[in-house]
């Protein structure tokens, strides 16, 4: 069975603070692995990674892979009160099928 | 920016109802899915379905449920007999494969009572 894990649950910190979001899988036929953040709703994409090693950036928040170790981290540089959310790890399968960890959650304080 | 539109947003269904979840993915897109998400639990992946049919699904999809695409823009959940167990957020979702990941829609809550 496809295995998503994320770590921590959950952190609060400061705004300004940097957070580092981890997320290890164990996934048959692995074709990607996407970030989403969630609010009060529907997941909203970040980034999809594909290939190892490779750094995926937008604006204060960046994304790598490592297919080698099986993980990824999601940071977060200068967090925001509008970065408080829940911060979900998903990996695709061949079939298309999504597996999702858990999830952070994230609680910036002003 | 294309979205993917569910409706209704909540749902409240007295146990052994039927109830029909609606949702319109992005006009371009092929792949299209069902998730749910249980309060405080993990979003669980329910149904894909490509070229008119089911391509994957998952335990908890059993004979309760089924999918259809009934006009070429609709995708629809439908749940025979509700129960208990099954009040969750339900999340449409489409994809051009592989290419930009999935777009979600907005959720259907949907509480059986």
């Amino acid at each position: 069975e496809d295995k998503v894990v994320q770590s921590p649950l959950s952190l609060v910190v400061h705004e300004g603070d940097t957070v580092t979001l981890n997320c290890s899988y164990e996934v048959t036929n692995f074709r990607s692995l996407l970030w989403y953040k969630q609010e009060k709703k529907a997941p909203t994409f970040l980034f999809m990674l594909t290939s190892s090693g490779i750094e995926k950036k937008s604006g204060r928040l960046s994304s790598i892979l490592d297919k080698k170790e099986l993980f990824s981290i999601l940071n977060i540089t200068a967090t925001q009160t509008g970065d408080s959310a829940i911060y979900l790890c998903a990996v695709e399968a061949y079939d298309y099928k999504l597996s999702f960890g858990a999830g952070t959650t994230v609680t910036v304080r002003a | 920016e294309p979205e993917v539109t569910q409706t209704p947003s909540h749902q409240v269904t007295q146990m052994g109802q039927e109830v029909i979840l609606r949702c319109v993915p992005i006009s371009n897109h092929l792949y299209f899915y069902w998730y749910r998400q249980i309060l405080g639990q993990k979003v669980e992946f329910l149904v894909s379905f490509y070229n008119n049919e089911i391509s994957e699904k998952s335990e908890i999809f059993d004979d309760q449920f089924s999918v259809e695409r009934p006009d070429g823009s609709n995708f629809t959940l439908k749940i025979r007999s509700t129960k208990l167990e099954d009040s969750a957020m339900y999340f449409c979702a489409s994809s051009v494969v592989g290419l930009y990941g999935y777009t979600f829609g907005s959720g259907t809550r949907l509480t059986v009572v």
